[in-house]
């Protein structure tokens, strides 16, 4: 199984500054990875796929890098509605075995 | 835009069967698309329990394989879950999603989610 996991749990910062979330796989996943943004009390909402792919909707504050077993997520300047928990996960099993990683809270500062 | 939609119970006892069904709105099981379940336990995260393509083609995580089946009914436009000899380990918010199977990958993500039902185990 690949294992995934996502650095720091807990990010403070202010609203206006850049966030950086990491996401590292046990093994390469080349770019098949997905991230994930989930608000309280909410069903997560699809962020980016295939590392850096954002998905319908997406504002352009978020960006997605990586290949391989390092990943990382950019919120450039953080609005009111980003602060939620991110979550990575790969797709690079087969057969199919999607895994998530812990999530990342990213709080207010 | 896909509408995805959890039912069934809040509160099951321990040793007996999980069963949880999924409507789908404004789209079609049939679509070539895998449907699936994602559950979470309270304050941690997210783990994927499988998914079903309305061919009958499963997948399953091999944590829950033994005690898990997720099929798809075409006929009512939705699909189902059940686990087995469920514990209070099962607690969790469980959430109906659609799987995404991108060109050249081997595995899905997760496109679209249900609102998630919280099942509590206890007796």
């Amino acid at each position: 199984e690949i294992v995934m996991t996502q650095s720091p749990a807990t990010l403070s910062v202010s609203p206006g500054e850049r966030a950086t979330l990491s996401c590292r796989a046990s093994q390469s996943i080349s770019s098949n990875l997905a991230w994930y943004q989930q608000k309280p009390g909410q069903a997560p909402t699809l962020l980016i796929y295939g590392a850096s792919t954002r998905a319908t909707g997406i504002p352009a504050r978020f960006s997605g890098s990586g290949s391989g077993t390092e990943f990382t997520l950019t919120i450039s300047s953080l609005q009111s509605e980003d602060f939620a928990v991110y979550h990575c996960q790969q797709y690079n099993s087969w057969p199919p075995m999607l895994t998530f990683g812990g999530g990342t809270k990213v709080e207010i500062k | 835009q896909v509408q995805l939609q959890e039912s069934g119970p809040g509160l099951v006892k321990p040793s007996e069967t999980l069963s949880l069904t999924c409507v789908v709105s404004d789209s079609s099981v049939n679509t070539g698309h895998h449907w699936g379940w994602v559950r979470q336990p309270p304050e941690k995260g997210l783990e994927w329990i499988g998914s079903s393509h309305a061919t009958g083609n499963t997948n399953y995580n091999p944590s829950f394989k033994s005690r898990v089946t997720i099929s798809v009914d075409t006929s009512k436009n939705q699909f189902s879950l059940k686990v087995r000899s469920m514990t209070a380990a099962d607690t969790a918010v469980y959430y109906c999603v659609r799987h995404f199977h991108p060109d050249g990958s081997t595995g899905f993500y997760v496109d679209h989610w249900g609102q998630g039902t919280l099942v509590t185990v206890s007796s």
